[in-house]
């Protein structure tokens, strides 16, 4: 089983559509939760972090179910620039030092938005 | 105040030969991660390294592949005899310090083509 699984895609919406993605992840260890957003042939680029209150940035909601280890995603009238594809990432405890280094990626899902 | 550089952003190597992938970190940033992004697939984690040190290099192929960050200079990972399989995109991310509450950003990348 996959560390973070995630939406196959790709989800094709119109403009001002509201859109969702949902994101599972397997190690019930999982400390910290992203969502970042990757442009074609890009870095990534972190968009928001996760909080199990779930939290809100403008158009974009994220909330975390640290019981069923679910992660989503919810973008409001989306915008043709919302195109690209979202990667679900958390990081694990480790025993080094506390926190975690590395960042565990989701395959990403691939949004794209039509006028 | 310049972001993580990545050179050089492509990279052509034959079979056997060696490829060199260098990264500058953030100023003021300590703490570096690689990562590779094979077509079609997730990000997945390589290697985590600090000035000197490498503190975790559990996502490191054992053969061919080495990182290192020296005290001065950019970090390095280096893939000795390149196979096709090899050919990928290879991000650099850094941070001010370890652990989850410290936002990792990406370099550009660095992209491998073994022909």
């Amino acid at each position: 089983r996959k560390e973070v699984e995630q939406d196959p895609g790709p989800f094709n919406v119109p403009e001002g559509a509201t859109v969702a993605f949902n994101c599972t992840y397997s190690n019930s260890a999982s400390q910290s939760f992203f969502w970042y957003r990757q442009d074609c042939r890009k870095e990534p680029k972190l968009l928001m972090s996760v909080y199990s209150s779930g939290n809100e940035d403008g158009r974009f909601t994220a909330q975390l179910n640290r019981a069923s280890q679910y992660i989503s995603l919810l973008i409001r009238d989306s915008k043709l620039s919302d195109s690209a594809t979202y990667l679900c990432v958390v990081t694990l405890q480790m025993n080094y030092g506390g926190s975690q280094g590395n960042l565990i990626f989701g395959k990403g899902t691939k949004l794209s938005v039509k006028p | 105040n310049a972001g993580v550089m990545q050179n050089p952003r492509h990279l052509v190597r034959r079979r056997g030969q060696e490829a060199r992938l260098r990264c500058s970190p953030m100023k003021g940033h300590s703490h570096v991660y690689w990562y590779r992004q094979l077509p079609e697939e997730g990000l997945k984690f390589m290697v985590y390294l600090q000035k000197e040190n490498i503190i975790d290099e559990s996502g490191m192929p054992k053969e061919r592949f080495s990182a290192e960050f020296p005290k001065e200079g950019p970090s390095i990972l280096r893939i000795q005899q390149v196979v096709r399989g090899d050919s990928a995109a290879y991000f650099c991310a850094s941070s001010l310090d370890r652990g989850s509450s410290y936002e990792q950003y990406f370099g550009p990348g660095t992209r491998l083509t073994v022909t």
